[in-house]
């Protein structure tokens, strides 16, 4: 399976700062990678799907690039509500796999 | 809006059967890739697998042996089984949707269900 690994494990930031979170494949993903926000007690959000492509009522703040195994997610200026635990996701390859990870912290 | 809302035990003895449905309301089941996730307290998500509504399914590799999906479209529903449980299973079971119009990702999640495998 495709071992997704995000770095770094924790982000120490502050509001209005920008925040550049990275994601790698094991293996070519092609475009197909997501990255998903999660906040204590709730379900993961959608962000961004197809490595660039922002869901339904995901602020313009929030952006994804990168291709095959190397993949970013930027968040331009950051918020108080952005500070969260973000998920990578690859569906390139069945099983679907998720990374462990990273935890955006207010600094 | 659609919603998906997880039901099912929240406590399964060590190697029984863990059976979790989904309901899904405000949209049609039928035509979309529906899947079941979890999550350990405190660590990452798993897929454990996915269904379409012909009644198709993949399953997790690790978990094949002992993961059975359904579908029942007349309910709007999906269901997960998984036998032999252990403490390991223990985790937050989400079900979530395949949007087709963002790139057959998880667009809708179910808000979780905490299942404790313990005598």
């Amino acid at each position: 399976e495709i071992v997704l690994t995000q770095s770094p494990a924790t982000l120490s930031l502050s509001p209005g700062e920008r925040a550049t979170l990275s994601c790698r494949a094991s293996q070519s993903v092609s475009s197909y990678l997501a990255w998903y926000q999660q906040k204590p007690g709730q379900a993961p959000r959608l962000l961004i799907y197809d490595a660039s492509n922002r869901a339904t009522g995901i602020p313009a703040r929030f952006s994804g690039s990168g291709s095959g195994t190397d993949f970013t997610l930027t968040i331009s200026s950051l918020d108080p509500e952005d500070f969260a635990v973000y998920y990578c996701q690859q569906r390139n390859n069945w099983p679907y796999t998720f990374g462990q990870g990273t935890n955006l912290e207010i600094k | 809006q659609v919603q998906l809302q997880e039901s099912g035990p929240g406590l399964v003895k060590p190697s029984e059967t863990l059976s979790l449905t989904c309901t899904v309301s405000g949209g049609s089941i039928s035509r979309y890739y529906w899947s079941w996730i979890r999550q350990p307290a405190g660590k990452g998500l798993e897929c454990i697998g996915r269904i379409y509504t012909s009644g198709s399914t993949n399953y997790n590799p690790s978990l094949k042996s002992r993961v059975t999906m359904s579908v029942d479209t007349s309910k709007n529903q999906f269901s997960l089984k998984l036998n032999s449980v252990t403490a390991a299973d223990t985790a937050m079971y989400y079900c979530a949707r395949h949007g087709d119009s963002s790139g057959y990702f998880f667009d809708y999640w179910g808000q979780g269900t905490l299942v404790t495998v313990s005598s």
